[in-house]
């Protein structure tokens, strides 16, 4: 396990299309964060898993967004009807539930573009 | 809610300079703050944290201290190389269940040699 993987690394797509990006975690880190960047800003929380389990959702998280992480593993960030305010890059950490503690390990994003 | 300020940049800088970065928290609690950096075309990583008050991270002559007083944790290192050029953000850990994390905007930092 080298780190925490998402693909793909950079996206590009026509306004009003569906995208879905993947996270690949730390096996052994129970705990998943999306966040989004965009140009010039920190990143931003979207939302949070425990296991399966989606216990929080940032309001930044329209009713086009939705997330899901099945059986605890990788998880799938999928955007609806995109729009180019949506165009940022998309960020995905994991961490452990206890031992390390603040160990947050972030993989390296996922560009999205829309035109 | 928490938030994160960090001084306005760019920062240029030239070879062994010393580099001072503010950053000022607003939290309810003891959260937990750090630094990451994110070199070009790279993802984010630690740099260095702290845990509680006068506690004082560092990492690869990078150093911060928390300081509660004044809710800042200012990033300072007494010689940079232009190998420090990154983008880095301040960011704190809030104490509820969910422990996520607040950045600052970040600040680019380019070293001349």
């Amino acid at each position: 396990d080298t780190g925490v993987s998402q693909d793909p690394r950079h996206k590009i797509t026509k306004r009003g299309q569906n995208v879905t990006f993947r996270c690949d975690p730390i096996s052994e880190h129970n705990r998943l964060y999306w966040y989004r960047q965009t140009l010039g800003q920190g990143p931003e929380f979207l939302t949070y898993f425990q296991n399966e389990a989606q216990l929080e959702k940032s309001r930044l998280l329209s009713d086009r967004f939705s997330a899901e992480r099945p059986k605890g593993s990788f998880s799938t960030l999928e955007i609806q009807r995109t729009e180019q305010g949506d165009s940022a890059m998309y960020l995905c950490a994991s961490r452990p539930d206890s031992g390390t503690g603040y160990g947050y390990t972030f993989g390296s994003g996922t560009r999205l573009t829309v035109v | 809610g928490d938030s994160v300020t960090q001084m306005e940049g760019p920062v240029t800088l030239s070879e062994e300079a010393f580099l001072t970065i503010n950053c000022t928290y607003t939290a309810t609690g003891y959260p937990s703050l750090f630094w990451y950096v994110q070199y070009p075309g790279e993802g984010l990583q630690l740099l260095l944290k702290a845990t509680k008050a006068d506690d004082k991270g560092s990492n690869k002559g990078f150093e911060a201290t928390y300081r509660k007083e004044t809710t800042s944790f200012h990033l300072e290192k007494g010689s940079v190389q232009v190998s420090d050029s990154a983008v880095y953000f301040c960011a704190l850990r809030d104490t509820g269940a969910n422990s996520k994390l607040t950045f600052g905007k970040g600040i680019t930092l380019s070293v001349r040699p």
